[in-house]
Formats: C-alpha cells, sequence, structure tokens
C-alpha cells in the first residue's frame, strides 16, 4: 500500500498570501495517478487538480499543482476566504487508493 | 449534470450490517466510470472502502474486504455498500463518488452529500 505523507499538518497563512502544501509517497507515483481535493467543514470533497498538474473544471488558475516521482506539491497562489480548508492529496497508482492525511489551511 | 445521493439507515447496531445506497441521476450508471465508497470517521481523514465498474467489477481495500460488497441495480441506476459486522470504529460520513479514469484523467469528480452513519446500540 502507498502511503502518501502529507505537510505540514496545518498551514496558518493571511489572506492574499501564497500556500505550499506538499505530499510525499513511500513509493514512486506516475504523475497521471495523483490527484488533490479541497474538503470544506461538513461537505464533501471537490476534485481540484489530477495527473499532478491538471485543474478540474471550475478551478481557478491560483490553484496549481506540480511534482513527480515522490514528490508533489499545491500551490495556492494568493488565498481568498474561501479557500481556507483541508486539502488532501490522493494516488491511483497502486490499489489499494489511498489518500494523505490532509493539510488544514487557517486563517492566520 | 451527474449528481449522487446517498440514503440509508443513520444508525446501525454493533454485529450488525450497514446498508447504503448511492442513486445516480442526470446521467446512466452504465457509462464507462468506476463508482466508489469513500468514508471519513469524526474528525479525521479520507478512507477508500471500495469501487465497481459498469460491468459489475469490483475493488476493495484490503482492510475492509472481508467485511464489505458493493454491487449495482442497473434498473434503478444506482450502487450499494454493504458492510457487515460493523463495530463502533465504522462510524463515519459515508461518501460515494464516480471514479473518473480515462486517458490522463484520474478523479472522483462527482459525490455525494456524504450521510453520517453511527455505529451505537
Amino acid at each position: 500500500e502507498i502511503v502518501l505523507t502529507q505537510s505540514p499538518g496545518t498551514l496558518s497563512v493571511s489572506p492574499g498570501e501564497r500556500a505550499t502544501l506538499s505530499c510525499r509517497a513511500s513509493l514512486s507515483v506516475i504523475s497521471t495517478y495523483l490527484a488533490w481535493y479541497q474538503q470544506k467543514p461538513g461537505q464533501a470533497p471537490r476534485l481540484l487538480i489530477y495527473g499532478a498538474s491538471s485543474r478540474a473544471t471550475g478551478i481557478p488558475d491560483r490553484f496549481s499543482g506540480s511534482g513527480s516521482g515522490t514528490d508533489f506539491t499545491l500551490t495556492i497562489s494568493r488565498l481568498e476566504p474561501e479557500d481556507f480548508a483541508v486539502y488532501y492529496c490522493q494516488q491511483y497508482n497502486n490499489s489499494p487508493w489511498t489518500f494523505g492525511q490532509g493539510t488544514k489551511v487557517e486563517i492566520k | 449534470q451527474v449528481q449522487l445521493q446517498e440514503s440509508g439507515p443513520g444508525l446501525v447496531k454493533p454485529s450488525g450490517t450497514l446498508s447504503l445506497s448511492c442513486a445516480v441521476s442526470g446521467g446512466s450508471i452504465s457509462s464507462s466510470n468506476w463508482w466508489s465508497w469513500v468514508r471519513q470517521p469524526p474528525g479525521k481523514g479520507l478512507e477508500w472502502i471500495g469501487e465497481i465498474y459498469h460491468s459489475g467489477n469490483t475493488n476493495y481495500s484490503p482492510s475492509l474486504m472481508s467485511r464489505a460488497t458493493i454491487s449495482l441495480d442497473k434498473s434503478k441506476n444506482q450502487f450499494s455498500l454493504q458492510l457487515s459486522s460493523v463495530t463502533a470504529a465504522d462510524t463515519a460520513v459515508y461518501f460515494c463518488a464516480r471514479d473518473s479514469r480515462v486517458t490522463l484523467f484520474y478523479g472522483m469528480d462527482v459525490w455525494g452529500q456524504g450521510i453520517t452513519v453511527t455505529v451505537s446500540s
């Protein structure tokens, strides 16, 4: 099973600032098989990024993904109030599909 | 626009069976997608339970494989999850999701709103 470790656990950022979230895999993951999700309290997750770097439909361009192999990054260039949430990475490289434990982005 | 809606009992007794359904609207469950179940214990992260393809092929998380069964009902355009021998550790919000996997696109792009299931006597 591929373990995804996200860091930091919590990120305190001011609106308008940049947020950088990390996802590290225990085994190499093909970029095609790496996705990112956003989850707000009381809501279902929402797909943000697929293929490590492609934005899903309707996702603003302040969200970007990058990385390869075992190290992936989600960057939010200028945080808007609605971006404060928990973010999860997920892999499809090897079954069982696994999620990271999440990074909470909170208002500083 | 495809929408998913979970339904089922919100309370299940220990050692009983959890049974949930996910109704698909705005599209066909027979389309070339996988359909997944994901759960989230209170205050914790997401856990993939398993999935079913429109052909009926299934995959499960090894940690739940012995207790989980996912099935399709094409006549009702829905899919279901049964989880047997439940304990308090199975208390969670259960989500159904469309799992799209086509060339270069892998992701759970449509989600139900989630249903809270509590295991308690």
